[in-house]
């Protein structure tokens, strides 16, 4: 079984910093996904960006950007000139890579993250 | 976003009376997911479907059942209410390696 673990269970940034989100993971696949997701209030879950295990490159997606260290099992988010819309829960996301079957994602408890005018 | 919808929004029960929430999409995927929200726990599965008729269980399926009948609908029932399954349920697809999720009903059993 697959855990997920965010050790910041609230954080708190003035806007326009930058701010980084730990997740670390535990697994014995070689193949698999991870995934950032953005709960703001609305409670609407928002894929914010994701990582396959086997690219070494990190993904970005403008203001987002992951460092992702496989052999460490970390996947960590930062957001750049953070905005107050980035003010939200934040959880990180484990699912198994093409041939895991049909499992779904494992999250973990997640980061209230609060950007401060 | 796929086009997932979820029955009812919000709902207040006793505790020992049946609920049957109802997840419908419209993007013919194969795969669906019914997790459940509390505070501290992050989102957990809760059962899942791999096409019609073929279910299984997540990490937290004691006290729940499903019914898949039709692509396009996947359905979480309490048999029997309880407290603690007062929570916020979500209801998700997949297509390839990304899932998608429901707006979520908003649980009370009191």
């Amino acid at each position: 079984a697959q855990t997920v673990t965010q050790s910041q269970p609230e954080m708190s940034v003035q806007e326009a910093e930058t701010v980084t989100l730990s997740c670390t993971y535990d697994t014995s696949e070689s193949n698999y996904y991870l995934f950032w997701y953005k709960q703001p209030p609305s409670r609407q879950m928002i894929l914010v960006i994701r990582q396959e295990a086997y690219k070494q490159q990190n993904a970005t997606e403008n203001r987002f950007s992951v460092n992702f260290q496989k052999a460490a099992k970390s996947f960590s988010l930062k957001i750049s000139d953070s905005q107050l819309g980035d003010t939200a829960m934040y959880f990180c996301a484990f699912m198994k890579g093409p041939g895991g079957g049909a499992d779904g994602l494992t999250f973990g408890k997640g980061t209230h993250l609060i950007i401060q005018p | 976003d796929a086009g997932i919808t979820q029955s009812p929004r919000h709902k207040v029960t006793e505790t020992g009376t049946p609920v049957t929430l109802r997840c419908h999409q419209t993007e013919n995927h194969r795969y669906m997911y019914w997790y459940r929200q509390d505070p501290g726990h992050g989102l957990r599965l809760i059962h899942y479907s791999y096409g019609v008729k073929d279910t299984d269980k997540g990490e937290v399926s004691d006290g729940y059942s499903v019914s898949r009948s039709k692509t396009e609908d996947f359905l979480l029932t309490l048999e029997s209410a309880t407290s603690s399954q007062t929570s916020v349920y979500f209801c998700a697809t997949r297509a390839l390696d990304e899932q998608y999720f429901g707006p979520g009903t908003r649980l009370t059993v009191t």
